[in-house]
């Protein structure tokens, strides 16, 4: 079974520092990493995702996760945060091919300004 | 192009009515999916369908809960007899593969409330 484990149901950073959203995940199988943002009423809209090769990922509005097998993660980062980026992050894993996601239970990130 | 489009946008019914919840994938997408979210629960797999294969169920919550998908295209979620933890938004997403792997589109949902 896979599961996923999000440290910090919420997060709060100033605008223009760094952020952090940790996600460490447990899997049988090579996994596959997805992070997705949800804004207030809307569906998911997916950042990023991790499948093979370069463990470095970059994705969408200037984040970024790094797939580390050892310590069984894959933070979110984003060097400067931006008022709009207030939003819940999910991360997620599959089995394979990304089809039927496990998600994480989500970090609220609050950006002030 | 549009997106995944989901009705109603809320839904309210009585304790013990049946609900039928409606999805439009995005088209060409070959696969769609069922997710519900909910305060207690999170985010959890319903309902996943691909192609003409027989739709994996194995996130249904119980025999209140059945969908189908006609043609390929268009979904239905239906809820029998529903309850108050049925409550919840629930998600549809589409898929198109890209290198291999599914990429989920996901609409804005519907949110049920069970009074």
């Amino acid at each position: 079974a896979q599961s996923v484990t999000q440290l910090g149901s919420h997060v709060s950073v100033s605008e223009g520092a760094l952020v952090l959203l940790r996600c460490n995940y447990s899997s049988s199988v090579p996994p596959y990493l997805f992070w997705y943002v949800q804004y207030p009423n809307q569906g998911l809209q997916l950042l990023l995702k991790y499948t093979t090769g370069a463990t470095l990922v970059k994705g969408i509005n200037g984040f970024e996760a790094e797939f580390k097998k050892s310590e069984t993660s894959f933070h979110l980062t984003k060097p400067s945060a931006h008022m709009s980026d207030a939003a819940e992050y999910f991360c997620a894993v599959s089995d394979s091919y990304g089809n039927k996601l496990v998600f994480g239970a989500g970090t609220i990130l609050r950006v002030k300004s | 192009g549009a997106g995944v489009s989901q009705s109603p946008s809320n839904k309210v019914t009585e304790k013990g009515k049946d609900v039928e919840l409606r999805c439009d994938p995005i088209s060409g997408h070959t696969a769609l999916y069922w997710y519900r979210q909910s305060l207690g629960q999170g985010l959890e797999f319903l309902i996943y369908f691909q192609g003409n294969s027989a739709p994996d169920k194995s996130g249904l919550p119980s025999d209140r809960f059945s969908a189908e998908r006609t043609g390929g295209s268009v979904s239905t979620l239906t809820i029998q007899r529903t309850q108050q933890e049925d409550s919840a938004v629930y998600l549809c997403a589409s898929s198109l593969v890209v290198a291999g792997v599914s990429e989920q589109y996901f609409g804005p949902g519907t949110r049920l409330t069970v009074t």
